[in-house]
């Protein structure tokens, strides 16, 4: 069994200040793990994804996050907050690829001028 | 332009009225897959694809059809779909590993079942 724990439904920072976005997962076996982004009445878009090849991970719009086994986390991270990343952010988890994949509740990041 | 397209992106119905979702990739994809997307429960996958003629069940396949005749098309079909399918709905298509791994993901349909 798979499953994603998201931390906050919703999370509020200010322009300018580190986005923190917290993600933990449970599986059984080695994982792979994946940040989307919905921005409003849109479809989601993949922002990152673990594959085991680097425990640190960059993706699109200056986001990156962390895979901490001992942790069991997949938190997402962003220096400077900009009001254009106001959107909801969904973590994700999967045994095989894109298919199978398991999605948390979602968190909506608020950014504040 | 690479993209996945969803029809209709709106749609009210009523209970047992057949209707077809269709979604639709111009990726090349061997992947697809369909989810539904209700407040407070993120996303939850109804069907998947790994290649034409092959698919399997998602976490909440009750209710849904799926086939994948052609490799760029994977339609949703409700036979005879009831309020509590009322959801916003979304197509997915994918490439893992190698050149080109992505995935994308349609605008969405919006369905009303009345």
């Amino acid at each position: 069994a798979q499953s994603v724990t998201q931390l906050g439904s919703h999370v509020s920072v200010s322009e300018g200040a580190l986005v923190l976005l917290r993600c933990n997962y449970s599986s059984s076996v080695p994982p792979y793990l994946f940040w989307y982004v919905q921005y409003p009445n849109q479809g989601l878009q993949l922002l990152l994804k673990y594959t085991s090849a680097a425990t640190l991970v960059k993706g699109i719009n200056g986001f990156e996050a962390e895979f901490k086994k001992s942790e069991t986390s997949f938190h997402l991270t962003k220096p400077s907050a900009h009001m254009s990343d106001a959107a909801e952010y969904f973590c994700a988890v999967s045994h095989g690829g894109y298919q199978k994949v398991t999605f948390g509740i979602g968190t909506k990041l608020q950014v504040i001028p | 332009e690479a993209q996945v397209t969803q029809n209709p992106r709106y749609l009210i119905t009523v209970t047992g009225k057949k209707l077809t979702v269709t979604c639709s990739q111009n990726m090349n994809h061997e992947y697809m897959s369909w989810y539904r997307q209700d407040p407070g429960l993120g996303l939850r996958q109804i069907y998947y694809s790994m290649n034409v003629e092959v698919t399997d069940k998602g976490d909440v396949p009750e209710g849904y059809k799926v086939s994948r005749k052609e490799k760029r098309n994977f339609p949703l079909i409700l036979e005879s779909p009831s309020p509590n399918q009322t959801s916003l709905y979304f197509c997915a298509s994918g490439k893992w590993g190698g050149e080109g791994d992505t995935q994308y993901f349609g605008p969405g349909t919006r369905l009303t079942v009345l």
